[in-house]
């Protein structure tokens, strides 16, 4: 059974920094494309960042550039995501995904990390 | 960026009613089209990708069609488990976008 678990969630000041992590069980991390996606409460979904099975390749929506790092750890089948500079619109439920069929469709949905950013 | 618009954005139906929600796409995605069922305090779960094809486990009820900007999602009969909200994306390219959601309420 595939499990993926988010961690590292919590309440932080604007301007501070956050690493989430997500830990995968069940299927073969190593071979899919992995991603973050993040919803604001009561808001829909939206997209953050993805990383290639080795990580060569990295892709950000807009909002984030330059203050998101994705990244990835396939001997410990983990995702990471560091977050700097962050700020209240940065609030959200922070999803780990992973996409196996098509890169860019989540096959796999994490239960999500909440990040507060509130001073 | 492309952008999903999802209509209607609530819609309230009973047990045992086929119903339909559609999402439309500001420039043409091809079959680059998912549908995802979420329940509160869950993350979403697959139902539909490449526009039609149905993910495995996905009850049969379930069916989606379209390609170029114009797709469907139908539930042919509504069951109890199927109240909640559904969200399109498209992953034809970079930024992929969701719709802004469908609530299913219980009329």
């Amino acid at each position: 059974e595939v499990h993926l678990v988010e961690s590292g969630g919590g309440l932080v000041q604007p301007g501070g920094s956050l690493r989430l992590s997500c830990a995968a069980s069940g299927f073969s991390f190593s071979a899919y494309w992995m991603n973050w996606v993040r919803q604001a409460p009561g808001k829909g979904l939206e997209w953050v960042a993805s990383i290639k099975q080795g990580g060569s390749e990295r892709y950000y929506v807009d909002s984030v550039k330059g203050r998101f790092t994705i990244s990835r750890d396939n001997a410990k089948n983990s995702l990471y995501l560091q977050m700097n500079s962050l700020r209240a619109e940065d609030t959200a439920v922070y999803y780990c995904a992973g996409s196996g069929y098509d890169t860019g469709l989540f096959d796999y949905w994490g239960q999500g990390t909440l990040v507060t950013v509130s001073s | 960026d492309i952008q999903m618009t999802q209509s209607p954005s609530t819609l309230s139906a009973s047990v045992g009613d086929r119903v339909t929600i559609t999402c439309r796409a500001s420039q043409s995605i091809s079959s680059w089209l998912a549908w995802y069922q979420q329940k509160p305090g869950k993350g979403p779960n697959l139902l539909i990708y490449k526009a039609s094809s149905l993910e495995r486990g996905v009850p049969s009820r379930f069916s989606g069609s379209g390609s170029g900007t114009e797709f469907t999602l139908t539930i042919s009969s509504l069951q109890p488990d199927d109240f909640a909200t559904y969200y399109c994306q498209q992953y034809n390219s970079y930024p992929y976008t969701f719709g802004q959601g469908t609530k299913l309420e219980i009329k």
